[in-house]
Protein backbone atom coordinates (compact mmCIF):
# COMPACT_ATOMS: atom_id res chain seq x y z
CA UNK A 1 0.00 0.00 0.00
CA UNK A 2 1.06 3.25 -0.12
CA UNK A 3 2.86 4.81 2.53
CA UNK A 4 4.91 8.15 3.27
CA UNK A 5 8.23 8.39 4.83
CA UNK A 6 9.47 11.01 6.76
CA UNK A 7 12.54 10.85 8.40
CA UNK A 8 12.17 10.27 12.79
CA UNK A 9 14.16 13.24 13.55
CA UNK A 10 16.05 16.23 12.08
CA UNK A 11 18.36 18.39 14.22
CA UNK A 12 19.37 21.98 13.43
CA UNK A 13 20.88 25.39 15.15
CA UNK A 14 18.93 28.24 15.72
CA UNK A 15 19.27 30.56 12.50
CA UNK A 16 19.89 27.91 10.34
CA UNK A 17 17.85 26.13 7.61
CA UNK A 18 15.97 22.99 8.20
CA UNK A 19 14.76 20.51 5.47
CA UNK A 20 12.32 17.94 6.08
CA UNK A 21 11.80 15.23 3.51
CA UNK A 22 8.36 13.41 2.50
CA UNK A 23 9.24 10.43 0.03
CA UNK A 24 6.04 8.27 -1.72
CA UNK A 25 5.93 6.19 -5.08
CA UNK A 26 3.63 8.27 -6.31
CA UNK A 27 4.07 11.60 -4.68
CA UNK A 28 4.60 13.53 -7.95
CA UNK A 29 1.04 13.35 -8.81
CA UNK A 30 -0.39 14.29 -5.49
CA UNK A 31 -0.52 17.78 -3.63
CA UNK A 32 1.10 17.77 -0.23
CA UNK A 33 -0.19 19.31 2.79
CA UNK A 34 2.37 20.07 6.23
CA UNK A 35 1.36 20.27 9.91
CA UNK A 36 3.35 20.98 12.76
CA UNK A 37 2.44 20.18 16.24
CA UNK A 38 3.85 21.85 19.15
CA UNK A 39 4.03 19.11 22.31
CA UNK A 40 0.68 19.15 23.63
CA UNK A 41 -1.07 21.10 20.96
CA UNK A 42 -3.12 20.53 18.19
CA UNK A 43 -1.52 20.23 14.64
CA UNK A 44 -1.49 23.32 12.60
CA UNK A 45 -1.57 23.76 8.70
CA UNK A 46 1.81 25.37 7.63
CA UNK A 47 2.11 24.68 3.84
CA UNK A 48 -0.95 23.18 1.55
CA UNK A 49 -0.69 22.74 -2.22
CA UNK A 50 2.86 21.51 -2.13
CA UNK A 51 3.96 25.22 -1.64
CA UNK A 52 1.13 27.52 -0.65
CA UNK A 53 1.64 29.36 2.56
CA UNK A 54 -1.77 29.97 4.83
CA UNK A 55 -2.24 33.35 6.13
CA UNK A 56 -0.72 33.39 9.41
CA UNK A 57 2.69 31.55 8.78
CA UNK A 58 5.69 32.93 8.40
CA UNK A 59 7.76 33.15 5.39
CA UNK A 60 10.35 31.14 6.48
CA UNK A 61 8.23 28.53 6.52
CA UNK A 62 8.21 26.81 2.30
CA UNK A 63 7.59 24.30 0.81
CA UNK A 64 8.32 21.83 -2.95
CA UNK A 65 8.11 18.82 -4.84
CA UNK A 66 10.61 18.25 -6.96
CA UNK A 67 10.28 14.49 -8.19
CA UNK A 68 8.84 12.19 -6.08
CA UNK A 69 9.80 13.94 -2.55
CA UNK A 70 8.48 16.66 -1.05
CA UNK A 71 10.60 19.41 0.74
CA UNK A 72 9.37 21.68 3.78
CA UNK A 73 11.92 24.10 4.56
CA UNK A 74 12.43 26.13 7.45
CA UNK A 75 14.77 29.21 7.11
CA UNK A 76 16.45 30.87 9.77
CA UNK A 77 15.15 28.48 12.56
CA UNK A 78 14.00 29.68 15.83
CA UNK A 79 13.71 27.71 18.75
CA UNK A 80 9.54 28.18 18.95
CA UNK A 81 9.75 26.38 15.97
CA UNK A 82 10.94 22.46 17.61
CA UNK A 83 7.95 20.90 16.80
CA UNK A 84 6.69 17.06 15.37
CA UNK A 85 5.99 17.94 11.17
CA UNK A 86 4.00 15.57 9.57
CA UNK A 87 3.31 15.80 6.00
CA UNK A 88 -0.51 14.90 4.05
CA UNK A 89 -1.85 13.48 0.30
CA UNK A 90 -4.92 12.34 -0.72
CA UNK A 91 -4.27 9.00 -1.53
CA UNK A 92 -6.25 8.61 -5.06
CA UNK A 93 -5.16 5.04 -5.81
CA UNK A 94 -6.78 3.94 -2.68
CA UNK A 95 -9.14 6.99 -1.74
CA UNK A 96 -7.86 7.44 1.61
CA UNK A 97 -6.17 10.77 3.20
CA UNK A 98 -2.76 9.25 3.91
CA UNK A 99 -0.25 11.01 6.56
CA UNK A 100 3.40 10.46 7.06
CA UNK A 101 5.22 9.07 10.15
CA UNK A 102 5.59 12.60 11.43
CA UNK A 103 9.85 14.33 12.09
CA UNK A 104 10.53 15.37 15.39
CA UNK A 105 12.46 19.07 14.55
CA UNK A 106 14.78 19.61 17.51
CA UNK A 107 16.56 23.16 17.30
CA UNK A 108 20.04 22.98 19.59
CA UNK B 1 -12.32 32.42 12.70
CA UNK B 2 -13.68 29.42 12.88
CA UNK B 3 -13.53 27.36 15.52
CA UNK B 4 -13.35 23.58 16.28
CA UNK B 5 -14.28 21.77 20.39
CA UNK B 6 -14.48 17.81 20.58
CA UNK B 7 -16.73 16.57 23.32
CA UNK B 8 -17.91 13.33 24.91
CA UNK B 9 -16.69 10.90 27.51
CA UNK B 10 -13.01 10.19 28.06
CA UNK B 11 -13.09 6.54 29.30
CA UNK B 12 -14.97 3.86 27.25
CA UNK B 13 -14.96 0.12 28.26
CA UNK B 14 -13.53 -2.63 25.25
CA UNK B 15 -16.51 -3.53 23.39
CA UNK B 16 -19.24 -0.47 23.74
CA UNK B 17 -18.77 2.65 21.39
CA UNK B 18 -16.78 5.54 21.22
CA UNK B 19 -19.12 8.51 20.99
CA UNK B 20 -17.48 12.28 20.15
CA UNK B 21 -19.41 15.87 18.88
CA UNK B 22 -17.52 18.39 17.50
CA UNK B 23 -19.28 22.25 17.93
CA UNK B 24 -18.06 24.21 15.22
CA UNK B 25 -18.59 27.92 16.21
CA UNK B 26 -18.15 31.48 14.21
CA UNK B 27 -18.68 29.53 10.84
CA UNK B 28 -22.03 27.80 9.84
CA UNK B 29 -21.37 24.30 8.76
CA UNK B 30 -24.57 24.45 6.00
CA UNK B 31 -22.46 26.87 4.34
CA UNK B 32 -19.95 24.29 2.67
CA UNK B 33 -16.82 22.36 3.67
CA UNK B 34 -16.60 18.92 4.46
CA UNK B 35 -15.59 18.21 8.73
CA UNK B 36 -13.23 15.45 9.73
CA UNK B 37 -12.10 13.40 12.21
CA UNK B 38 -8.59 12.48 13.17
CA UNK B 39 -7.17 10.48 15.98
CA UNK B 40 -3.46 10.33 17.26
CA UNK B 41 -2.76 7.54 19.49
CA UNK B 42 -0.42 8.04 22.56
CA UNK B 43 3.29 8.92 21.01
CA UNK B 44 2.74 7.97 18.02
CA UNK B 45 1.48 9.55 14.57
CA UNK B 46 -1.87 10.96 13.24
CA UNK B 47 -4.44 8.58 11.74
CA UNK B 48 -7.58 9.91 9.41
CA UNK B 49 -10.66 8.40 10.34
CA UNK B 50 -13.20 10.32 8.11
CA UNK B 51 -15.55 12.97 7.04
CA UNK B 52 -19.08 14.33 6.60
CA UNK B 53 -19.89 17.20 3.80
CA UNK B 54 -22.90 19.31 5.81
CA UNK B 55 -25.68 17.57 2.99
CA UNK B 56 -24.34 14.08 4.78
CA UNK B 57 -22.20 12.63 2.22
CA UNK B 58 -19.53 10.97 3.99
CA UNK B 59 -16.15 8.92 3.23
CA UNK B 60 -13.90 6.75 5.76
CA UNK B 61 -10.95 5.31 6.08
CA UNK B 62 -10.94 2.04 4.20
CA UNK B 63 -9.40 0.32 7.74
CA UNK B 64 -12.02 2.04 9.92
CA UNK B 65 -15.04 1.91 8.05
CA UNK B 66 -16.81 -1.08 8.99
CA UNK B 67 -16.98 0.47 12.58
CA UNK B 68 -17.66 3.75 12.24
CA UNK B 69 -20.07 6.64 11.64
CA UNK B 70 -19.87 10.19 11.26
CA UNK B 71 -23.01 12.32 11.23
CA UNK B 72 -24.09 15.84 11.12
CA UNK B 73 -26.42 18.19 12.55
CA UNK B 74 -26.38 21.27 11.32
CA UNK B 75 -29.67 22.88 13.83
CA UNK B 76 -27.24 22.57 15.80
CA UNK B 77 -23.73 23.46 13.53
CA UNK B 78 -21.90 20.35 14.91
CA UNK B 79 -21.10 16.79 13.83
CA UNK B 80 -20.29 13.68 15.68
CA UNK B 81 -17.96 10.93 15.57
CA UNK B 82 -19.16 7.10 16.77
CA UNK B 83 -16.59 4.05 17.11
CA UNK B 84 -17.86 0.69 17.72
CA UNK B 85 -16.84 -2.23 19.62
CA UNK B 86 -13.35 -0.57 20.70
CA UNK B 87 -10.24 -1.77 21.51
CA UNK B 88 -6.71 -0.75 23.68
CA UNK B 89 -5.75 0.33 20.20
CA UNK B 90 -8.65 2.84 19.95
CA UNK B 91 -7.20 5.39 22.61
CA UNK B 92 -6.43 8.35 21.20
CA UNK B 93 -6.37 11.59 21.12
CA UNK B 94 -8.92 12.43 18.73
CA UNK B 95 -9.63 15.91 17.13
CA UNK B 96 -11.99 17.36 14.64
CA UNK B 97 -10.96 19.13 11.71
CA UNK B 98 -12.46 21.53 8.55
CA UNK B 99 -11.62 19.18 5.79
CA UNK B 100 -11.04 21.24 3.06
CA UNK B 101 -11.87 19.00 0.02
CA UNK B 102 -10.57 20.44 -3.96
CA UNK B 103 -10.13 19.20 -6.90
CA UNK B 104 -8.44 15.34 -6.22
CA UNK B 105 -6.85 16.40 -2.81
CA UNK B 106 -7.93 17.74 0.84
CA UNK B 107 -5.94 19.75 4.06
CA UNK B 108 -7.25 20.53 7.46
CA UNK B 109 -8.09 23.54 8.60
CA UNK B 110 -8.17 24.47 11.85
CA UNK B 111 -8.30 21.42 14.34
CA UNK B 112 -9.90 21.56 17.60
CA UNK B 113 -7.63 21.24 20.40
CA UNK B 114 -8.52 17.27 20.93
CA UNK B 115 -9.48 15.25 23.31
CA UNK B 116 -8.21 11.86 24.88
CA UNK B 117 -10.20 8.95 25.27
CA UNK B 118 -9.22 6.31 27.08
CA UNK B 119 -10.38 2.27 26.18
CA UNK B 120 -10.21 0.56 29.62
CA UNK B 121 -11.83 -1.54 31.58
Amino acid sequence: SYVLTQPPSVSVAPGKTARITCRGNNIESESVHWYQQKSGQAPVLVIYYDSDRPSGIPERFSGSKPGNTATLTISRVEVGDEADYYCQVWDSSGDHVLFGGGTKLSVL
Amino acid sequence: QVQLQESGPGLVKPSETLSLTCAVSDYSISSGYYWGWIRQPPGKGLEWIGGIHYSGSTYYNPSLRSRVTISVDTSKNQFSLKVSSVTAADTAVYYCARDVKQHQTNWFDPWGQGTLVTVSS
